[in-house]
């Protein structure tokens, strides 16, 4: 049974482009939940996605960011404009309907020049 | 709001050394979760331990073992006779129960251990 799967493991933009990153969940998870870990610091919750639904989205920034967990396909997690400040790791977390442990994929480390 | 408090930042210890790893939380809700996760240099996240609030029973994993208090708020990791595998920085986490299996996860800032040979 294959983990939580995320791609790129490394991702390089420059200002101004556009970031996105992927994850595929764990066979059988249904919740997709995505974090940001800036450097020195510990993760940050952004988004929580069912299927085809944004459940909360409280820690995302208001700008510049969004999610989509499409009915087939990966969960994605989209950045626009890249600035400096958006270099951090970006962690996805799965898990199953009803369940308090999120299994996480192994991470996407964004560097934005 | 729910917080984690892990005021150790870094900590060096020399192998075979026993090392325990303070965590401090902070909850309104009778019903939440206590996790450990290890991150180790290559970067990714190891989950290693989950409790509930209703569970104050210690655990032994090995090498590993963890200390609940509820009457204090607190969730300790010991590692005994440490390893320079076990270097990483290891990551307390709090999740309250929400309605429909819902959770959202409260990291602490991490606690970098650091085993020297």
């Amino acid at each position: 049974n294959a983990g939580v799967m995320q791609n790129p493991r490394h991702l390089v933009r420059r200002r101004g482009q556009e970031a996105r990153l992927r994850c595929s969940p764990m066979k059988g998870h249904s919740h997709v939940y995505w974090y940001r870990q800036l450097p020195e610091e510990g993760l940050k919750f952004m988004v929580y996605l069912q299927k085809e639904n944004i459940i909360d989205e409280s820690g995302m920034p208001k700008e510049r960011f969004s999610a989509e967990f499409p009915k087939e396909g990966p969960s994605i997690l989209r950045i626009q404009q890249v600035v400096r400040g958006d270099s951090a790791a970006y962690f996805c977390a799965s898990s199953p309907p009803l369940t308090e442990t999120q299994y996480f994929g192994p991470g996407t480390r964004l560097t934005v020049l | 709001a729910q917080k984690v408090t892990q005021a150790q930042t870094e900590i060096s210890v020399v192998e075979k050394e026993d090392v325990t790893l303070d965590c401090v939380y902070e909850t309104r809700d009778t019903t939440y979760y206590l996790f450990w996760y290890k991150q180790p240099p290559s970067g990714e996240l190891v989950f290693l331990i989950r409790r509930n609030s209703f569970d104050e029973q210690n655990e032994i994993s090995g090498r590993y073992s963890w200390n609940f208090q509820k009457s204090t708020s607190s969730f300790n990791f010991t590692i005994t006779a440490s390893q320079v595998v076990d270097s990483a920085v290891y990551f307390c986490a709090l999740s309250e129960a929400g309605s429909g299996g819902y959770q959202k996860v409260t990291f602490g800032i991490g606690t970098k251990l650091q085993v020297i040979p």
